[in-house]
């Protein structure tokens, strides 16, 4: 069963404008990580932050961790249409079982020139 | 620096053929893992192995085997392959041994249809 689910399935914006997508996952986890997916390509790793951690910037992503609320969030900002992909979080339980990391089924967002 | 390489990108094959989807990643990672992904339902883990000689199972093993006997290598097997195993499919690697705790590399894929 899968850990994370994001929210919406889809997203669709103009370019420029701030593109949110959300991920909840059920049970706790160590650290999350996003992902991003171009059409017919591999996934490519974004930002991973730490479950102690609230808050993660790297360049126009903004990434959020609520471990009370069991959720995430990914926060593009003054998107481009190269933005448009698949964007997926990523996470493995806590303890023993994190040789395991699964996915959500993902935000297909796209930016719109 | 090639990073992850999968062989073959596309695949046809007929129901009952079997064939070996080849991975091989040169930056000396630990960790090796497999992915399907079929549409509506993300990435759904096969295999793993957090080492040469060491593979378990993923949350869909069922019909595929793996081996790991060099670090660079995790080669998925399809011995008699099924309409229900047409996919995409990913191998990623880390040096973690532990995948939360450090990026996935990817590789582009394998487009495997089954007749």
């Amino acid at each position: 069963s899968q850990q994370g689910e994001e929210d919406p399935q889809a997203l669709s914006i103009q370019e420029g404008e701030n593109a949110t997508m959300n991920c909840s996952y059920k049970t706790s986890i160590n650290n999350l990580q996003w992902y991003r997916q171009n059409s017919g390509r591999g996934l490519v790793h974004l930002i991973l932050i730490r479950s102690n951690e609230r808050e993660k910037h790297s360049g126009r992503l903004r990434v959020t961790l609520d471990t009370s609320k069991k959720s995430s969030s990914l926060l593009i900002t003054a998107s481009r249409a190269a933005d448009t992909a698949s964007y997926f979080c990523a996470t493995a339980l806590s303890g023993g079982s994190n040789y395991k990391l699964t996915f959500g089924k993902g935000t297909l967002l796209t930016v719109n020139p | 620096n090639a990073g992850v390489t999968q062989t073959p990108k596309f695949q046809v094959l007929k129901t009952g053929q079997s064939m070996t989807l080849q991975c091989a990643q040169d930056m000396n990672h630990e960790y090796m893992s497999w992915y399907r992904q079929d549409p509506g339902m993300g990435l759904r883990l096969i295999h793993y192995s957090v080492g040469a000689g060491i593979t378990d199972q993923g949350e869909v093993p069922n019909g595929y085997n793996v081996s790991r006997s060099t670090t660079e290598d995790f080669p998925l097997r399809l011995l008699s392959a099924a309409p229900s195993q047409t996919s995409v499919y990913f191998c990623a690697s880390s040096k973690d041994p532990r995948p939360s705790n450090q990026p996935q590399h990817f590789g582009d894929g394998t487009r495997l249809s089954i007749l």
